[in-house]
């Protein structure tokens, strides 16, 4: 069975631009959550989507925004980058019935210059 | 407000002796518990996880004991190998809240020949 994947791996984007992750499940996982890793702050949770819902929401500001599609593929949005939205971002698929596994993908490297 | 912490930001073991790395967390509410592996530029890799209703998960050379009294929680990796030299999180969930998981700041394990 096919892991989870990103794309793009890698990506740089200037200030006040805006970009879109997108993040491809494991076959039969409903929910896809997202994170972001930064060295100050770990791994702090973004959103999680299931069933093309919005399930659960972290503490990040209004720029950053998901969604999901019928076929459980989900993207994230980040509008108005800031510096400080330079980051790993990884996405993690589960079944969306028991959370003991969470699988996640490569990540993405953002770089805002 | 960190609710999962763990201490130790490395560890260095010699191979084929064991690697304990250790978890603590503040929320008595929390349901399921995960060990995850992280290589650099990678996502992290799920290696075991435990309920709360539970106090002891084996997977091979993985043990994950959980005290709930103590609020504590840690990961045996027995014999060590120079293949588990990675940064090990552990992260902790809420079935009422989905895919949301908060994580520990993670420790640096190096197993030396």
């Amino acid at each position: 069975k096919a892991g989870v994947t990103q794309t793009p791996r890698y990506l740089i984007k200037t200030r006040g631009q805006q970009v879109t992750l997108s993040c491809s499940p494991i076959s039969g996982h409903r929910s896809v959550s997202w994170y972001q890793q930064t060295p100050g702050q770990g791994l702090q949770f973004l959103f999680e989507y299931f069933s093309e819902t919005q399930r659960n929401k972290g503490n990040f500001p209004g720029r950053f925004s998901g969604r999901q599609f019928s076929n459980s593929r989900s993207e994230m949005n980040v509008s108005t980058l800031e510096l400080g939205d330079s980051a790993l971002y990884l996405c993690a698929s589960s079944l969306g019935v028991s959370y003991y596994e969470q699988y996640f993908g490569p990540g993405t490297r953002l770089t805002v210059t | 407000d960190q609710q999962v912490k763990q201490n130790s930001p490395s560890l260095s073991v010699q191979e084929g002796r064991i690697s304990i790395l250790n978890c603590d967390y503040t929320n008595s509410m929390f349901d399921y518990f995960l060990w995850y592996k992280k290589y650099p530029a990678e996502g992290p890799t799920f290696l075991i996880s435990i309920s709360s209703i539970k106090d002891k998960n084996e997977d091979g050379r993985f043990t994950v004991f959980l005290n709930k009294s103590a609020k504590h929680l840690s990961l045996h990796i027995v014999p060590s190998q120079p293949g588990d030299s990675a940064v090990y999180f552990c992260a902790a969930g809420r079935d009422n809240q989905g895919g949301k998981l908060i994580f520990g700041q993670g420790t640096e394990l190096s197993v030396k020949p």
